[in-house]
This record gives C-alpha cells, structure tokens and sequence, in this order.
C-alpha cells in the first residue's frame, strides 16, 4: 500500500488567496483526521470523518476552514481566505477506526502564506 | 476533557545512554495508548502501542508500559542510537472521546556520537 498521499507537499500563496489541501487516506480505512502542526501550539487535531461523514469539527479555528470527504478514497481541506497566521504543516491521517488502531500519517503539506 | 502530558524537551543524550520519556494522561474512559515518532520532514509513524493495563508495547528496543494506577506510559531505550534522534510523541485514542486520538506536545531528542 502506498500509504497516505496529501498533496502538494509544498504551498506558498498569498494572504486572501484560497487554498485547498489533498488527502487520500489508506484504502480499507473508515477514518480520517485532519491536523495542524505548528512549533507554538503543536499537533491540533481540526476535523475527523468516520465512513465519509464528519464526526467531529470543533478543531476547525474558523469559518475560513472547511473540509470535505466526498468518497472514502479522497478529502479535502479547505481555507478562504487564507492569512499569515494559517502558515503551518497539515497533515492528514487514516485509521480503522476502532480506539486501538493506530493513525498512518500523510507526510504533511508545508503551508506558507505571506 | 482527555489529555496528555509528557516531557519537555529537548533531550540530549550520548550514544548508547539510556533514554525515559515521561506521558501521563487523564482520560474519561479507558483508552488505548501510543507512541509516535516523528522524523524531519515526514509524518509521524506509530512506534508501539498498549491497549489495557499492565500491557507493555515495544518496538526498535523501545518500550512502554500501560500503568493504570499512575495513569502514566513512559517510553524507554536501554541504549540509544544517532538514528533515534526524532520527536516522540505520546498519545491516547479513547472510545468515550469518540476515537479521536490526543497528542502531547512532543518531546525532541538529540543523540550525540
């Protein structure tokens, strides 16, 4: 298995300018999680889906941010408009769902909004 | 709510030191419990995981063990290697949390040769 894919691995735009995150999370998986990683606040965990539907959205900082899982084989994360603040790695993550299955990371996209 | 605590670091050891890495958690329910390690420029990746008390996981010569009393999971190396220099991150997943998994801070070791 190719393990989970995000692209692109690199953004850098401007401040207003919208921005939209790819995942594909492992085939067979029924979760997914999107989060944040920035060296002030760490790893924040902004939504989670479980077989497509969202679970879970009280991470997401704000209306700027939306997230979409439209089929179990790829989401989308959203922000418009983008600011400075949003500058971060997001990475996305896949699971069985169950409390101990382990989550298989995406190796995260570096966003820099200037 | 369910959260986790760990060290701070950074933590700088020689080759072949031994290594602790202090977690507790406080959890509404009883939750399954893990440890990540994360490499620069990648995602992190699952390094052992324990599911009840008193279990211990291990992986790589790292271990951890399940201790329900202290509700604590501190991960250990009897001799650490260059390659293990990383960020450990402990994190428990718990059903009562609606199997969102919680992260700590993450803890950044440094191995010198």
């Amino acid at each position: 298995d190719a393990g989970v894919i995000q692209s692109p691995r690199h953004e850098v735009t401007e401040m207003g300018q919208e921005v939209t995150l790819r995942c594909k999370p492992i085939s067979g998986h029924n979760s997914l999680f999107w989060y944040r990683q920035t060296m002030m606040r760490g790893l924040e965990l902004l939504i989670y889906f479980n077989n497509n539907v969202p679970i879970d959205d009280s991470g997401m900082p704000e209306d700027r941010f939306s997230a979409k899982m439209p089929n179990a084989s790829f989401s989308t994360l959203k922000i418009q408009p983008s600011e400075p603040r949003d500058s971060a790695v997001y990475f996305c993550a896949s699971s069985l769902g169950q409390p101990d299955s382990p989550l298989h990371f995406g190796n995260g996209t570096r966003l820099t909004v200037t | 709510g369910d959260s986790v605590t760990q060290m701070e670091g950074p933590v700088t050891l020689s080759e072949e030191a031994f290594l602790t890495i202090n977690c507790t958690y406080t959890a509404t329910g009883y939750p399954s419990l893990f440890w990540y390690v994360q490499y620069p420029g990648e995602g992190l990746q699952l390094l052992l995981k324990a599911t009840k008390a008193d279990d211990k996981g291990s992986n790589k010569g790292f271990e951890a063990t399940y201790r329900k009393e202290t509700t604590s999971f501190h991960l250990e190396k009897g001799s650490v290697q260059v390659s293990d220099s990383a960020v450990y991150f402990c994190a428990l997943s718990d059903r009562v949390g609606g199997f969102k998994t919680i992260f700590g801070a993450g803890t950044r070791l440094f191995v010198k040769a």
